[in-house]
């Protein structure tokens, strides 16, 4: 079952903007993460925000997360056309004992050159 | 190249047969997970091994089954195909820490 839904689902921007996705889930947590795909690659791991932070920061990435609001947003600043890619949120779920990361659906952004 | 290792990293087979994909996990990792992405169902855990024995189960068909060997390698074993199982499934491990590195997939093709 998903526990993460992204929004939006689809993100076009021009290379220089910010792009910021968000993902809301259901259960109490014990971390978020934020993952990249490359269109029919791997995931792989960009940052992770734990229950008791509300902002991190990585690079040109930007993490918030609010837990009375079960959300969280991702924000790329200054986009390039590399950062073309899905973006899923994966939430650990703490009242889930012997549970792996539930991913969402992921956002598609596009960076136009 | 995240050293999470999967073959063959495309599968076309036909429906009713059996196939067995391959994991090979970051050195020194003792979890294994394994994914199965699609367009309409998104990224859903199937199962996770953890130094040879099962620890979680996800929403894993009675049809699939897996295991994890003691020099750490997982298999993946999907039987009795269906059209529906037409998929990318992922491999991901994971040592102490809580981020996990996934390997780049195999693609499954039934028709």
């Amino acid at each position: 079952s998903q526990q993460g839904e992204e929004d939006p689902q689809a993100l076009s921007i021009q290379e220089g903007e910010n792009a910021t996705m968000n993902c809301s889930y259901k259960t109490s947590i014990n971390n978020l993460q934020w993952y990249r795909q490359n269109s029919g690659r791997g995931l792989v791991h960009l940052i992770l925000i734990r229950s008791n932070e509300r902002e991190k920061h990585s690079g040109r990435l930007r993490v918030t997360l609010d837990t009375s609001k079960k959300s969280s947003s991702l924000l790329i600043t200054a986009s390039r056309a590399a950062d073309t890619a899905s973006y899923f949120c994966a939430t650990d779920p703490s009242d889930q004992a012997g549970t792996a990361l539930i991913f969402g659906k992921g956002t598609t952004l596009s960076v136009s050159s | 190249d995240s050293g999470v290792t999967q073959t063959p990293k495309h599968l076309i087979t036909a429906t009713g047969q059996r196939v067995t994909l391959r994991c090979s996990p970051r050195s020194g990792d003792l979890s294994v997970y394994w994914y199965q992405q699609s367009l309409d169902q998104g990224l859903q855990f199937l199962i996770q091994y953890y130094n040879g024995e099962e620890r979680a189960k996800g929403n894993i068909l009675e049809r699939f089954s897996a295991q994890q060997f003691p020099d750490l390698h997982s298999e993946l074993n999907l039987s009795s195909l269906e059209l529906g199982d037409s998929a990318l499934y992922f491999c991901a491990s994971k040592r102490d820490g809580e981020k996990l590195f996934f390997g780049s997939g195999t693609q499954l093709s039934v028709l």
